[in-house]
């Protein structure tokens, strides 16, 4: 079963504006990572969080983590219509990198 | 980041008749992969873990023998749907860990069963 939720399922906005993914979990973590799918296509890696980190940046990405809410969020800043995609968190609980639960994603589209 | 290949990308087949997926990390070692299923517009759900020389872990639900998951080598593990049925439509996805804290995904495959 899954164990992540995401919110919003779909977000919708326009080229430059922020957008912001959430995700909630239900069961203690190592670490928690977001992924981005385009569609019909693999999956890229875009950022690991550690479950004693509670911020971190990439570039146009800023992860939180907030192990006292079981949730993350994912911010992209000055979104570009390149950035649709469909975006993941997932999260482990075992040896880092074993076996992954996803959540349900979050559809984001950009508007040009 | 690393590289992960499948192959084929896309295939159709009759019902009935198996398919064989193979899974590659092509620049690096994977003593462990995963195979993860996922239906249009939902979520990846883990399927199996590959261990290099010992048997596929399944997880709960998923049938061992319609799913034949073989891991002969540290860069290569194949993922055969036996007796393919419709149902079975799916995209199926492999990744390949690295030892440290990133799992690698390959490019999916898409099996229709017609």
């Amino acid at each position: 079963s899954q164990q992540g939720e995401e919110d919003p399922q779909a977000l919708s906005i326009q080229e430059g504006e922020n957008a912001t993914m959430n995700c909630s979990y239900k069961t203690s973590i190592n670490n928690l990572q977001w992924y981005r799918q385009n569609s019909g296509r693999g999956l890229v890696h875009l950022i690991l969080i550690r479950s004693n980190e509670r911020e971190k940046h990439s570039g146009r990405l800023r992860v939180t983590l907030d192990t006292s809410k079981k949730s993350s969020s994912l911010l992209i800043t000055a979104s570009r219509a390149a950035d649709t995609a469909s975006y993941f968190c997932a999260t482990d609980a075992g040896t880092s990198g074993s076996r992954l639960t996803f959540g349900e994603g979050t559809q984001l589209t950009v508007n040009p | 980041g690393a590289v992960v290949s499948q192959h084929p990308s896309r295939v159709i087949c009759k019902s009935g008749t198996s398919v064989k997926i193979e899974c590659r990390s092509l620049d690096f070692q994977a003593t462990t992969m995963f195979w993860y299923r996922q239906f249009p517009k939902q979520s990846l759900m883990l399927m199996a873990t590959s261990n290099e020389g010992s048997k596929a872990t399944y997880e709960q639900g998923v049938e061992k023998d319609k799913f034949l998951i073989n891991h002969a080598s540290l860069t290569l593990s194949t993922l055969t749907v036996t007796s393919a049925h419709p149902e079975d439509s799916s995209f199926y996805i492999c990744s390949a860990w690295d030892r440290e804290e990133t799992q690698y995904f390959g490019p999916g495959t898409r099996l229709l069963v017609l």
